[in-house]
């Protein structure tokens, strides 16, 4: 089955500053990639995904991008402020597969005023 | 529209005893799943629901039941809890949204404490 590699596992930067989290995946069949934000003590939420025909896609100050060739995709977050401060996970799926999502184990993002 | 609801919110069991887990989604959604959530190791899955009267194992199945009730809701259940299973709980419900994307909607999550 897929397996999802997710690094780092923390994370700290100054406000303003850029955060890059990366993930691996191990099965080529994967054509979707989510990434979830799970802000302390809440509920994971959906923040931004890319489907494996598109090479990168922003909305704001997040972005991801996805090399099919390495399989591996990451998260950017520029200008990072307080409220960024979350853990995320990234994701992986076979659309269509009854099990649809393997997430990676997440990463706890700090952002430093 | 409330979405993904999971009762309890927080339980405390002793080793040995037994508890259910509800979820209930009203999005008419036709997968759902359960996740376990530790530190430092994401999202589990621990049983998965592609449809109502279908379920399946995923990756941490052990010690744990389900129970595909009717479309809308999923249940979990410890048989014979064990300090190892303390952790929190989350019920998702899923579905393909075309064009090859998948939304998860998660439940506000069981923190479970086994003594």
């Amino acid at each position: 089955g897929e397996n999802v590699e997710q690094h780092p596992s923390t994370l700290s930067v100054q406000e303003g500053d850029s955060a890059v989290i990366k993930c691996t995946y191990s099965d080529s069949a994967s054509n979707y990639f989510p990434w979830y934000k799970q802000e302390l003590g809440k509920r994971p939420q959906l923040i931004i995904d890319i489907r494996s025909n598109v090479g990168e896609k922003k909305d704001q100050r997040i972005a991801v991008t996805l090399n099919k060739t390495a399989k591996h995709f990451s998260l950017h977050i520029t200008e990072t402020q307080p409220e960024d401060s979350a853990v995320y996970f990234c994701a992986a799926s076979i659309t269509g597969s009854a099990r649809q999502l393997t997430f990676g184990s997440g990463t706890q993002l700090t952002v430093l005023p | 529209n409330a979405g993904v609801t999971q009762t309890p919110k927080f339980q405390v069991l002793k080793t040995g005893q037994s508890m259910t887990l509800q979820c209930a989604q009203d999005m008419n959604h036709n997968s759902m799943y359960w996740y376990r959530q530790d530190p430092g190791m994401g999202l589990r899955l621990i049983y998965y629901s592609a449809s109502e009267g279908t379920t399946d194992k995923g990756e941490v199945p052990n010690g744990y039941n389900v129970s595909r009730l009717n479309k809308r809701e999923f249940s979990l259940r410890l048989e014979s809890a064990a300090p190892s299973q303390t952790s929190v709980y989350f019920c998702a419900s899923s579905q393909s949204r075309g064009q090859g994307k998948t939304e998860a909607f998660f439940g506000q999550g069981t923190r479970l404490t086994v003594v």
